[in-house]
């Protein structure tokens, strides 16, 4: 167990809809990373926060968003949606602001089916 | 285009042999390497690292080399248990010093150690 918690485990939703990815890290983690893992791709990394603000950004759609709460839990929304962002999406957390070094933690993962 | 590519999507090893999973890369920004063991229904963990100024980095079973020059890195796993059986990502970073950073994955090698 990581210590990162992810919900839901399983969302099945039609085209066009919203959703919303909740990520609680590990305790004492200020940094929360989202990443998107596709069929047979790698993990592609998507936003990360940092204590509340926006620290990086990678190939995230428009059509997606992220924000990190006070109680440092993180919420990744997804919108209009289309089948090709079924996926598994992870979410990750590192003590700090995040370098090379540190241990990325992460959560089991959200499986996202649009249909 | 692929920045980290793992080129087998599958190994199958006896247990007690060496395990040899490879990686290659294109960006010669990166300078920090990691591999990430994944088991079904969860997520990735982070299994060992290696800083660019370095060829080779050993943790028990585990070892990564680092070849800069071919832009090539492999874990070597000896011996093999039926425990390892998972997928592995090699990942890579662009800095090895603080602040922000993104990891880039290739799509991951499945290990199956057959007792």
């Amino acid at each position: 167990d990581s210590g990162v918690t992810q919900t839901p485990k399983h969302l099945i939703t039609a085209t066009g809809q919203r959703v919303t990815l909740r990520c609680s890290p590990r305790s004492g983690d200020l940094s929360v990373y989202w990443y998107q893992q596709s069929l047979d791709q790698g993990l592609q990394f998507l936003i990360q926060y940092y204590n509340g603000e926006e620290r990086a950004k990678g190939n995230i759609l428009e059509r997606f968003s992220a924000q990190q709460f006070p109680d440092l839990h993180s919420e990744l929304n997804l919108s209009s949606l289309e089948l090709g962002d079924s996926a598994l999406y992870f979410c990750a957390s590192t003590e700090t602001s995040g370098g090379a070094w540190e241990t990325q933690y992460f959560g089991p993962g959200t499986r996202l089916l649009v249909l | 285009d692929q920045q980290v590519k793992q080129n087998s999507p599958s190994l199958s090893v006896q247990e007690g042999r060496i395990s040899i999973l490879n990686c290659d890369y294109t960006n010669s920004m990166f300078d920090y390497f990691l591999w990430y063991k994944k088991y079904p229904a969860e997520g990735p963990t982070f299994l060992i690292s290696i800083s660019s100024i370095k060829d080779k980095n050993e943790d028990g079973r585990f070892t990564v080399f680092l070849n800069k020059s071919a832009k090539h890195l492999s874990l070597h796993i000896v011996p093999s248990q039926p425990g390892d059986s998972a997928v592995y990502f090699c990942a890579a970073s662009p800095y090895s010093g603080a602040g922000s950073y993104q990891l880039t994955f290739g799509k991951g090698t499945k290990l199956s150690v057959i007792p």
